[in-house]
């Protein structure tokens, strides 16, 4: 059972390009969750996603960034323009439709982008 | 605002003897507590987690304890093992509205020693 799965590995992006981030949760799971981690800091949380719905974005910054979950093939996050504070970690979570009040989530190895 | 917070950023400690991570929150509306454990360059693995009507919850070498009156938990790790050296999060979630969102702290980095 293959786990979360994210792509690129490694991202470098020259400042004002767009860097497109992508996560396969694990199969029969239904929520995404993405999470950006900065050097020397823990994770925080950018948006939730279902199916084509985002539940909550209140991490997202209001610019240039963008999330989608589509009704056929991974999730992506989208970063338009990049600059040198985007280069962190970016992390996919999933988790399966929600039975019981358990929270966890299961997180895929990670994109690291670079900005130029 | 770091509503959970890990004051210590790191731990050394011996094989065979006990490991105690601790971490803090200032939201009472948290009412659920993960602990994960990262390695470097790999996304956090699960290890325990806590329901707030809880105090103590049990996994093999693992032991989450919950003191909600102090708004504190730790993660007990025994025996230790070197292969347990990693950077480990508490986080937590508050349900209702923010069901997705988990609050991480900063990570302890845990060392055991052979």
């Amino acid at each position: 059972n293959a786990g979360v799965m994210q792509n690129p590995r490694h991202l470098v992006r020259r400042r004002g390009q767009e860097a497109r981030l992508r996560c396969s949760p694990m199969k029969g799971h239904s929520h995404v969750y993405w999470y950006r981690q900065l050097p020397e800091e823990g994770l925080k949380f950018m948006v939730y996603l279902q199916k084509e719905n985002i539940i909550d974005e209140s991490g997202m910054p209001k610019e240039r960034f963008s999330a989608e979950f589509p009704k056929e093939g991974p999730s992506i996050l989208r970063i338009q323009q990049v600059v040198r504070g985007d280069s962190a970690a970016y992390f996919c979570a999933s988790s399966p439709l929600i039975a019981g009040a358990t929270y966890e989530q299961y997180f895929g190895p990670g994109t690291r982008l670079t900005v130029t | 605002d770091q509503q959970v917070k890990q004051n210590s950023p790191s731990l050394s400690v011996q094989e065979g003897r006990i490991s105690i991570l601790n971490c803090d929150y200032t939201n009472s509306m948290f009412d659920y507590f993960l602990w994960y454990k990262k390695y470097p360059a790999e996304g956090p693995t699960f290890l325990i987690s806590i329901s707030s009507i809880k105090d103590k919850n049990e996994d093999g070498r693992f032991t989450v304890f919950l003191n909600k009156s102090a708004k504190h938990l730790s993660l007990h790790i025994v025996p230790s093992q070197p292969g347990d050296s990693a950077v480990y999060f508490c986080a937590a979630n508050a349900g209702g509205t923010s069901y997705g969102k988990l609050t991480f702290g900063q990570g302890t980095i845990l060392t055991v020693h052979p």
